[in-house]
């Protein structure tokens, strides 16, 4: 069965430069979520989308922006990179809204800020 | 603000014992509560979703169990095997707000 893809599945960057993560849910899911789970922590919610638009936002740095596409798939894109936004991001999927139904997460992808 | 609490942090058991993980959240207006597997360095995996109006959910040898008054979930893992050694991650969503909120898990290590 198809799952949710993130790419890439690791990033190297230099401080105050920008990364760009992907994100493709699972067909015919419509919702997508982000996490970033720091070094031994717990997945911290970022923000969602619902239909291609924005439906709950949480502890998202300004400097952090995402968008859901016409196809569904989601971008989250960092500028300004510091050190502790080096974590584990991770993307997840649903079909419908208001945590109906299972979230499937994908694999991450691992950020490092040196 | 709804927090997740998991209890112990950490716990090591012989192989082929039976045991159960705690979870506690303060605000029992939740939609729904799922339980996570995540192995080190890697993805999140569910395990067993729970509804609000459901008092408990089984998989295999893994049983999930709600009480919603009192804030509290357990997950049973029957004969346990070192391939359940990982961390357990119990996440709650609240009505009205769809995000997950994670606790901080506990550490299961089977000793073979």
């Amino acid at each position: 069965a198809a799952g949710v893809i993130q790419s890439p599945r690791h990033l190297i960057k230099e401080k105050r430069e920008t990364a760009t993560l992907k994100c493709y849910p699972i067909p015919r899911h419509d919702t997508v979520y982000w996490y970033q789970q720091g070094p031994g922590q717990d997945p911290q919610f970022l923000i969602s989308f619902y239909e291609k638009m924005q439906s709950d936002k949480g502890s998202i740095p300004d400097r952090f922006s995402a968008q859901q596409f016409s196809d569904y798939h989601s971008e989250l894109n960092m500028s300004s990179l510091e050190l502790g936004d080096s974590a584990l991001y991770f993307c997840a999927s649903s079909a419908g809204q208001f945590g109906a139904n299972v979230l499937t997460f994908g694999a991450g992808s691992r950020l490092t800020v040196l | 603000k709804q927090e997740v609490t998991q209890i112990p942090a950490a716990l090591s058991v012989p192989e082929g014992e039976n045991l159960v993980l705690n979870c506690s959240f303060t605000d029992s207006a939740i939609y729904n509560l799922q339980w996570f597997r995540q192995d080190p360095g890697k993805g999140l995996t569910s395990l067993l979703l729970i509804q609000s109006s459901q008092r408990e959910q089984t998989s295999g040898r893994l049983n999930a169990s709600l009480d919603k008054s009192s804030g509290r979930s357990t997950l049973y893992i029957a004969a346990s095997q070192p391939g359940d050694s990982a961390t357990y991650l119990c996440a709650v969503s609240n009505f009205g707000n769809e995000k997950l909120t994670f606790g901080t898990g506990t550490r299961l290590t089977i000793i073979p």
